[in-house]
């Protein structure tokens, strides 16, 4: 089985200043990851997805990421980031190897402060 | 290209009244999934489907039943709803393919007094 762990509930940062926001999973199997979005009132969107091959993965509204299979994480960066991005952001796994379900981590709300 | 559907978008119950939520993709994908959605808890699953007349239990199933008659459409039935099912509920669909993402509906935000 696998699980997601996002260390950080909340997040508040000022406007343009660089931003990070944590993942890490567990799984007995190989998974590919992923990192949505949920703007206010909306549902879930995809911001970026980790395959294969380089392990920085960019995604839309300027945000990437990098997976780390030591340390089995897959942590979101975003080097300026504005008001816009206030959201709730969740990361996400898929076992490689079985047909199954998509397993959320339990989301980290950005709040970007003018 | 509509993607997920959920209806309705919102809802008002009093308490033991039913209800069901329906939810409908044009992806003609496999594998679709109900959740809800309350402050703090983040997303959890309620019930998914793996296909058309297969249904399964998430994480929080009880007080909630589902159908999967149809492969496009997937619901979710409140038989007595109490006010701990207060929430915003989301329906999502994928394909059985692990490198593939999910789609989300838009929400259902259900109050019951």
């Amino acid at each position: 089985a696998q699980s997601v762990t996002q260390l950080d509930s909340q997040v508040p940062v000022f406007e343009e200043a660089p931003v990070e926001l944590r993942c890490n999973y567990s799984s007995s199997v190989s998974v590919y990851l992923f990192w949505y979005v949920q703007y206010p009132n909306q549902g879930l969107q995809l911001l970026l997805k980790y395959l294969s091959g380089s392990t920085l993965v960019k995604g839309i509204n300027g945000f990437e990421a990098e997976f780390n299979k030591s340390q089995t994480s897959f942590h979101l960066r975003k080097p300026s980031v504005h008001i816009s991005d206030t959201a709730e952001y969740f990361c996400a796994v898929r076992a490689k190897t079985s047909y199954d379900k998509v397993i959320f981590g339990p989301g980290t709300s950005l709040s970007v402060i003018p | 290209n509509a993607g997920v559907t959920q209806t309705p978008k919102f809802r008002v119950l009093k308490t033991g009244q039913s209800m069901t939520l329906l939810c409908a993709q044009d992806m003609n994908h496999e594998y679709m999934y109900w959740y809800r959605q309350d402050p703090g808890m983040g997303l959890r699953l309620i019930h998914y489907s793996v296909g058309e007349g297969t249904t399964a239990k998430g994480e929080v199933p009880d007080g909630y039943n589902v159908s999967r008659l149809k492969k496009q459409n997937f619901l979710l039935g409140l038989e007595s709803a109490a006010p701990s099912q207060t929430s915003v509920y989301f329906c999502a669909s994928s394909s059985p393919l692990p490198n593939t993402e999910a789609f989300f509906g838009q929400g259902t935000r259900l109050t019951v007094v």
